[in-house]
């Protein structure tokens, strides 16, 4: 069973517009949750993470995420974005039971238009 | 500092050969794991070790084999290559504790 599930499967953007990823997670307990972006031809990197604390998480080149307990979800947020951002993002939780088996979400290709 | 290292880049197999994916960290990470990506399926794992010594069955072992050669060292081998096993295969690790995964390159395999 998809224990984590990404909402949009392709996200079509222009430049500047603001970009929202939904993702929802289906672990009964604590997790940690991640949002991973794989660049065109490269390997999966690390965009955020959150284990515990302040529920708004910031990461690199200005993407936020939120936890939201009571609706299982972390979205990935970014206000503004580039040409540059064109790339598939993943999202990924773990429970804390058992942090070895990270399952991801199907993933969403966003493509941002100039 | 390299990272995760794979080998090969690019396989080519036919239907019944072998082979085995090599990967490595120079990290010091305990953990270390096998994952392929299809397309709109995300990535699945494989196998995944927990520290030298230990290896568990991820989501999707069947037809895979894994090796935790030392500290370093994480393979995957495939006995008896099908077409179903055509995919991009990533290696990652990560250290103690709640934390990221580091990931490799990956393989693109094609078995024919």
């Amino acid at each position: 069973a998809q224990s984590v599930s990404q909402h949009n499967h392709h996200v079509i953007l222009s430049e500047a517009a603001s970009l929202e990823l939904g993702c929802n997670y289906s672990y009964g307990g604590t997790v940690n949750l991640f949002w991973y972006v794989q660049y065109p031809g490269q390997h999966l990197q690390l965009l955020l993470k959150y284990f515990s604390g302040d529920p708004l998480v910031k990461g690199i080149k200005g993407f936020e995420a939120e936890f939201i307990k009571s609706k299982f979800s972390f979205n990935l947020r970014k206000p503004s974005v580039q040409w540059s951002d064109t790339a598939e993002y993943f999202c990924a939780g773990v429970p804390k039971t058992n942090d070895y088996k990270l399952s991801f979400g199907a993933g969403t290709t966003v493509t941002v238009r100039a | 500092n390299a990272g995760v290292t794979q080998t090969p880049k690019f396989q080519v197999l036919k239907t019944g050969q072998s082979m085995t994916l090599q990967c490595a960290q120079d990290m010091n990470h305990n953990s270390m794991y096998w994952y392929r990506q299809d397309p709109g399926m995300g990535l699945r794992l494989i196998y995944y070790s927990a520290s030298e010594g230990t290896t568990d069955k991820g989501e999707v072992p069947n037809g895979y084999n894994v090796s935790r050669l030392n500290k370093r060292e994480f393979s995957l081998r495939l006995e008896s290559a099908a077409p179903s096993q055509t995919s991009v295969y990533f290696c990652a690790s990560a250290g103690t504790g709640p934390n990221e995964q580091f990931f490799g390159p990956g393989t693109r395999l094609t078995v024919l």
